[in-house]
């Protein structure tokens, strides 16, 4: 029950395209959803986050879509360009600890 | 603002042995956490603290792995020993205690042989 289900696996996208990553979860409890970007060798950034309470959130290029019905949240990329390329990590957040529990990552590869 | 700090940034052991990493966290930040994040996964959380208190071990490997954080600063992880199924990148993080953000380091990337 505190998984989080992340897909695809791997993407492709031409520069300009959108990138589209999905996740599931079944935890009702989690109230904060980030999405985190790690380039080789270096630690997750924190990239942009949403509460449960709206449905959309976007920062720039960056945009999450929330359906807390459907219990799934996506990250959009538009107009990808090749320095977006990296492993995308969703992620959800529970409990007083504020812990997060990660899925298992999207490596996106946006062609010049 | 200096970022969560790790050493050291690669290690390669045989297995058995023991080896250590180190972390220092954005400075004022009560909340540690220690991740493993093995090869084409999300980090899993192994221990969290809040100053130098554990808030949550249930993941660690108790058997073999252990970590601490004294004065409520810098924190050490360790395994003794080793095994090749440790082979991964071992992330800290650190937040603001009440807040989910959290800041990741580099990693220290392990290799057991």
């Amino acid at each position: 029950q505190q998984q989080v289900k992340q897909s695809p696996q791997s993407l492709i996208v031409q520069k300009g395209g959108i990138s589209i990553i999905n996740c599931a979860y079944e935890n009702t409890a989690f109230d904060y959803f980030p999405w985190y970007q790690q380039f080789p060798g270096k630690g997750p950034a924190l990239l942009i986050a949403i509460r449960p309470d709206v449905s959309e959130k976007k920062e720039g290029r960056f945009t999450i879509s929330f359906n807390k019905s459907a219990k799934q949240f996506s990250l959009h990329i538009m107009d990808s360009q090749p320095g977006d390329s990296a492993t995308y990590f969703c992620a959800a957040g529970a409990g007083s600890a504020r812990q997060l529990t990660f899925g298992s990552g999207t490596q996106l590869t946006v062609l010049p | 603002e200096a970022g969560v700090a790790q050493s050291p940034r690669y290690k390669i052991i045989e297995k058995r042995q023991s080896v250590a990493f180190w972390c220092n966290p954005i400075s004022g930040h009560a909340t540690l956490y220690w991740y493993q994040q093995i090869l084409g996964q999300g980090p899993k959380l192994l221990i969290q603290f809040q100053n130098n208190g554990v808030v949550d071990d249930s993941q660690l490997p108790k058997d073999r792995f252990s970590a601490e954080r004294l004065k409520g600063v810098d924190s050490t992880l360790k395994i003794q020993p080793a095994k090749l199924e440790d082979s991964a990148v071992y992330l800290c993080a650190s937040g603001q205690g009440a807040a989910y953000e959290q800041y990741f380091g580099p990693g220290t990337r392990l290799t057991v042989t």
